[in-house]
């Protein structure tokens, strides 16, 4: 199957602090969607990428897709409590409608 | 109305039971999705139904069975189970092959398997 990495796995940051998670696929993607799970809860969408170098954003996160559409990235400038959970992204290829979830990086963030 | 609403939100069951795992969109999806969840881990994909027609099975164990009655309605259907089978199981919708397609989660079933 398709396999998509994230890093970090863990991720503690001071209030304030940036944030960096960054997702690789094995093969080359479609699109790639974010996800955010907060601790007991679904994952909710949050953007989705499909052209090759896209730059997204969305107040203080930016989402990258990388040339190559094997990778993308999701940073968060001046985290915030609210930012606590765990981001997945999730890769889609270019047949089918199935998308797979990266392995996730868990988001804790100090006040 | 941009709800997944899945029933019952949370299911204990043995494992000679049989039980089932509903969902319910209003969005007009024509796709739908059912994935796994453990604990610290990632959704894991389960089946994918496209225009009510199972169109990805990811080598899941005969003892769940999907079924997609109409457009609306998805469910799943337990029996055997075992307790390693124990998870949120969440459902999802989304637009059938659009550029920029979005999944709608439902908040999930979390079933023990005792």
């Amino acid at each position: 199957g398709q396999q998509v990495m994230q890093i970090p796995q863990y991720q503690h940051v001071q209030e304030g602090e940036d944030f960096t998670t960054y997702c690789n696929s094995s093969t080359t993607l479609s699109n790639i969607q974010w996800y955010k799970q907060r601790p007991g809860g679904h994952p909710v969408f949050l953007i989705q990428l499909v052209k090759s170098g896209e730059v997204k954003k969305q107040k203080r996160l930016t989402f990258q897709f990388g040339e190559a559409k094997k990778n993308s990235s999701l940073h968060i400038t001046a985290t915030q409590t609210t930012d606590v959970g765990t981001y997945f992204c999730a890769g889609r290829r270019d047949t089918g409608n199935q998308f797979y979830f990266g392995t996730g990086t868990s988001l804790t963030v100090i006040p | 109305d941009t709800e997944v609403t899945q029933t019952p939100k949370h299911l204990v069951m043995g494992m000679t039971n049989k039980k089932s795992l509903k969902c319910e969109q209003h969005m007009g999806h024509r796709a739908m999705y059912w994935y796994k969840q453990k604990a610290k881990k990632p959704p894991e994909l389960m089946f994918v139904y496209s225009y009510e027609k199972l169109s990805i099975n990811e080598s899941v164990p005969s003892r769940f069975s999907p079924e997609c009655p109409n457009s609306s309605l998805l469910n799943l259907h337990l029996h055997a189970l075992q307790p390693e089978d124990s998870a949120l199981y969440l459902c999802a919708s989304s637009q059938v092959l659009q550029i920029y397609t979005e999944a709608f989660f439902g908040q999930g079933t979390r079933l023990t398997v005792v």
